[in-house]
Formats: C-alpha cells, structure tokens, sequence
C-alpha cells in the first residue's frame, strides 16, 4: 500500500527566503507525482508534474526534483513572498490512477 | 476554458440525511474522480469514473455512490450521513488521452449536524 510522508508539518519563514520542502513515498512503482498547493478551505491548484521518467521540473520560482529509485521528492521555492503561503501537497500516481495524498506542509512567509 | 467546477459551494445537511454533489470536469477531459478531504488532512480517494462506468473505488462504505453522464459531469451521493462524513468533498478531472495530471474543483464543505 502506498504511503506518502511530507516533512516538515509546518515551516514559517521570513520573506525572501529559499526553502525546501520534502515529500516520500514507500512505493517506487509511480507513473507520476505532483505537487498542489491548497489556501484555507479552497481547492487544489495544480504546480508541477513530474513524469517517472522525468527528474525535475521547473515553473517560475518553483522547482520539482524526483528521485524515483529512493522514494523522495522536493519542492523548492526560490525567494519566498508572503503569497505564497498555503499548505503544500505532494501526490503520487500509480498504475491504479488514483492520487495518493500525503498530508501537506503548511507554509507561512513572514513579511 | 471555466475549469472543473462544483455545486454547491456549501452544504449543511442532518445525520441520516442524504446528499447528492455535482462535478462538472474541465474541458476535453473524460475522467472524474472523487476526494473526500477531513480538516488537516490529505484528500483520499473515493471513487473514479470513465465512460459512465466506476473504473476504481478507495476504501469508502457503500452509502458513498456516484454516478457519470454522457456529457462526463458527475454526481456524488452520501446516503445515510454521520457526523464523521462532514469534510471538503474535491472533484477532479484528467483526460485518457494525455499525462494523467488532475485538475481539482474548488471543492464542496459538507457539514454534517
């Protein structure tokens, strides 16, 4: 059964600053993973995909690496704004289809 | 392009009620799947249908149904509510025929008294 762990729970960090999230999954076996952040009570905006094949992806400020073989990706944010406080959540995809979620990381950038 | 969207926003209903949801999936997308989200956690999956036809189900009670049009929107009902079902319901879209990503709704808040 797939399992999906985000470290840290919570990060609060002043403004301007790079950080990194971390994401882990027990089963190497994904067809992708994404990262999604989520504001208070609102939906899941879709930031990266990374395909199984792929090692990291880019989009603006944020960059996504994959290590597929160790089970682990990470989520860097270069010079941190206060909007981009949200919970971060990491999702795996395997073979079934489904996403398997892990709990998020809550982010707060202090101006 | 509206994006997925949802009805309603909000919803309070009374133990042993019945709810029904509504997803209307992105554009070109013919997948729906269902996430029920408890405050502080990570969304879980409930359900995913294609062609009309429940492809994969998560580890959900039978009270929780679905149902896909022609037309690819989708419908969740609750049948029998406890308190332990109020959460944030998602809805998501992908299509077959591309990278598998999911787009998300806004979500519907069920509050169950």
């Amino acid at each position: 059964k797939q399992e999906v762990t985000q470290i840290p729970a919570a990060l609060s960090v002043p403004e301007g600053e790079n950080l990194v999230l971390n994401c882990s999954f027990t089963d190497s076996a994904i067809y992708n993973l994404q990262w999604f952040r989520q504001d208070p009570g609102k939906g899941l905006t879709s930031l990266l995909l990374i395909q199984s094949s792929q090692r990291e992806q880019t989009s603006g400020r944020l960059n996504a690496s994959l290590d597929k073989s160790s089970g682990r990706s990470t989520l860097y944010i270069a010079a941190s704004q206060p909007g981009d406080s949200a919970t971060y959540l990491c999702a795996v995809q395997g073979g079934s289809e489904k996403l398997v979620f892990g709990k998020g990381t809550k982010l707060t950038v202090n101006p | 392009d509206a994006g997925v969207t949802q009805s309603p926003t909000h919803l309070i209903k009374t133990r042993g009620q019945q709810v029904t949801l509504r997803c209307s999936p992105k554009s070109g997308h013919d997948t729906v799947s269902w996430y029920q989200q408890a405050l502080g956690q990570g969304p879980q999956f409930i359900f995913q249908y294609y062609e009309e036809e429940e492809r994969q189900r998560g580890n959900f009670p039978d009270r929780f149904s679905g149902h896909q049009f022609p037309n690819y929107s989708s419908e969740l009902n609750v049948n029998a509510l406890l308190l332990g079902d109020s959460a944030l319901y998602l809805c998501a879209s992908s299509s077959t025929k591309s990278s598998g990503e999911q787009y998300f709704g806004p979500g519907t808040r069920l509050t169950v008294t």
